[in-house]
C-alpha cells in the first residue's frame, strides 16, 4: 500500500526567499507525482506533474524533481512571495489496478510574509 | 474552457437523509475521479470511473456510498443514510486518460468541490 509522507508540515518564510518541500512515498513503482496547492475553502490547483520516466519539471518559479530510487521527490519555490502562501500537496499515482489513483501526504502549509 | 464543476457547493442534512452530489468533468476527459477531504483522514480515493465503468471502488467507505456516471460525462456520489462521520468536502477531478498499463496517467484537474455537513 503506497503511503506518502510531506514535511515539514508548516513553514513559515519571508518574503524573497528559496524553499523547498519535501515529499517521501513507499512504494517506488509509482507511476507519477503530482504537486497541487490548495487555498484555504478552494479545490486543489494543479501545479507540476512528473512522470515516472522523468526527473524534473519545471513552471516558472517552481520546480519539482523526482527520485524514485530513494522515494522522494522535492518542490522547489524561487524567490517566495505573499501570494505564495497555500497549503501544498503531493500525490503519487500507483500501479496496478490502482493506476489513476492519487495518494496524497498529508500537506505542508506555507506562510509567505512580507 | 470550463473546468470540473461540481453542485451544490454546500450541502447541510440531517443524519439518516440521502444526499447526491454532482460533478461535470471537463469535456473530453474520459476519466473521473471522487476523493474525500476530512480533517482527520486528509484527502482521501473513494472510486475512480473510466468512461462509464468503475474499475477501481476501493476507497468506498461503506454500502451507503454509491456512484454512477452516464454517457461519459457527469458523475454522481450518492450517500444513503448519511451519518455524522460522512461530513467532509468531496472533491471531484478529472483526467484525459487513466494511461496504459505501465505509462504514466495524464494531470487530474480538481473541481471546487462540495461540502457537506451532516447535523
Amino acid at each position: 500500500k503506497q503511503e506518502v509522507t510531506q514535511i515539514p508540515a508548516a513553514l513559515s518564510v519571508p518574503e524573497g526567499e528559496n524553499l523547498v518541500l519535501n515529499c517521501s512515498f513507499t512504494d517506488s513503482a509509482i507511476y507519477n507525482l503530482q504537486w497541487f496547492r490548495q487555498d484555504p475553502g478552494k479545490g486543489l490547483t494543479s501545479l507540476l506533474l512528473i512522470q515516472s520516466s522523468q526527473r524534473e519539471q519545471t513552471s516558472g518559479r517552481l520546480n519539482a524533481s523526482l527520485d524514485k530510487s530513494s522515494g522522494r521527490s522535492t518542490l522547489y519555490i524561487a524567490a517566495s512571495q505573499p501570494g505564495d502562501s497555500a497549503t501544498y500537496l503531493c500525490a503519487a499515482t500507483s500501479g496496478g489496478t490502482s493506476y489513476g489513483k492519487l495518494t496524497f501526504g498529508q500537506g505542508t502549509i506555507l506562510t509567505v510574509h512580507p | 474552457g470550463a473546468g470540473v464543476s461540481q453542485s451544490p457547493s454546500n450541502k447541510v442534512t440531517e443524519k439518516g437523509k440521502d444526499v447526491e452530489l454532482r460533478c461535470d468533468p471537463i469535456s473530453g476527459h474520459t476519466a473521473l475521479y471522487w476523493y474525500r477531504q476530512s480533517l482527520g483522514q486528509g484527502l482521501e480515493f473513494l472510486i475512480y470511473f473510466q468512461g462509464n465503468s468503475a474499475p477501481d471502488k476501493s476507497g468506498l467507505p461503506s454500502d451507503r456510498f454509491s456512484a454512477e456516471r452516464t454517457g461519459g460525462s457527469v458523475s454522481t456520489l450518492t450517500i444513503q443514510r448519511t451519518q455524522q462521520e460522512d461530513s467532509a468536502v468531496y472533491l471531484c477531478a478529472s483526467s484525459l486518460t487513466p494511461g496504459p498499463s505501465g505509462i504514466g496517467s495524464d494531470e487530474q484537474y480538481f473541481g471546487p468541490g462540495t461540502r457537506l455537513t451532516v447535523t
